[in-house]
């Protein structure tokens, strides 16, 4: 079974702190994805990377940016914190040749305060 | 563009019967759609895709259908169980960003009534 996996599943961080959000997946997956879930908006995507040391930017980049150094590993991170940006954040991963079936982390509840 | 959006934001059934969840999406050129199942406090759970070369896929008790005229895919569920209570997610497959990328309609909450 794909398996992928997020560091904390609750976090709560202060206004104005640098935060990191990882994710690691164990399928060999070229594809990862960040995207953030608030109600009623339903799943925004932040950014992807189809490759090592590649990103692309999503529908709602402002305010994060991200890494991927290995190929199993995809960091979120943001610079400073914004109490707007208290949310669900979920990690995906897929196999290469487009963002098809995507394999989804059990997300992190981000609570700036 | 893509724009995906569901009907209903809730739908409750009675244990057993069946369940139709529907979807519309807005870029005709789309061409692979999935659906996922979220449970609280669980990420969302990959369930059925279908590409547009298909009208209808089926899985274990879910079958998608997929019109491509008026840009509509329904999820049915056979026998809901009270195991299928969860939100359900359809997304598609369009450009955006300059690459393509899955957009996610706002999810329907599925409530299984024992």
């Amino acid at each position: 079974d794909v398996k992928v996996t997020q560091s904390s599943r609750y976090l709560v961080k202060r206004t104005g702190e640098k935060v990191f959000l990882e994710c690691v997946q164990d399928m060999d997956h070229e594809n990862m994805f960040w995207y953030r879930q608030d109600p009623g908006l339903g799943l925004r995507l932040i950014y992807f990377s189809y490759d090592v040391k590649m990103k692309e930017k999503g529908d709602i980049p402002e305010g994060y940016s991200v890494s991927r150094e290995k190929k199993e590993r995809f960091s979120l991170i943001l610079e400073s914190a914004s109490t707007n940006q208290t949310s669900m954040y979920l990690c995906a991963s897929s196999l290469p040749g487009g963002p098809y079936e995507q394999y989804f982390g059990p997300g992190t509840r981000l609570t700036v305060t | 563009g893509e724009s995906v959006g569901l009907h209903l934001p809730t739908l409750s059934v009675q244990e057993g019967d069946n369940s139709i969840i529907n979807c519309a999406y807005s870029n005709s050129a789309s061409d692979y759609f999935i659906w996922y199942k979220q449970e609280s406090g669980k990420g969302p759970q990959f369930i059925i895709d279908i590409r547009s070369n298909m009208d209808k896929r089926q899985g274990q008790r879910v079958t998608v259908l997929l019109n491509k005229t008026v840009k509509h895919l329904s999820l049915q569920i056979a026998a809901t169980q009270p195991g299928d209570s969860a939100v359900y997610f359809c997304a598609a497959l369009g450009r955006g960003a300059g690459s393509y990328q899955l957009t996610f309609g706002k999810g329907t909450k599925l409530s299984v009534i024992p």
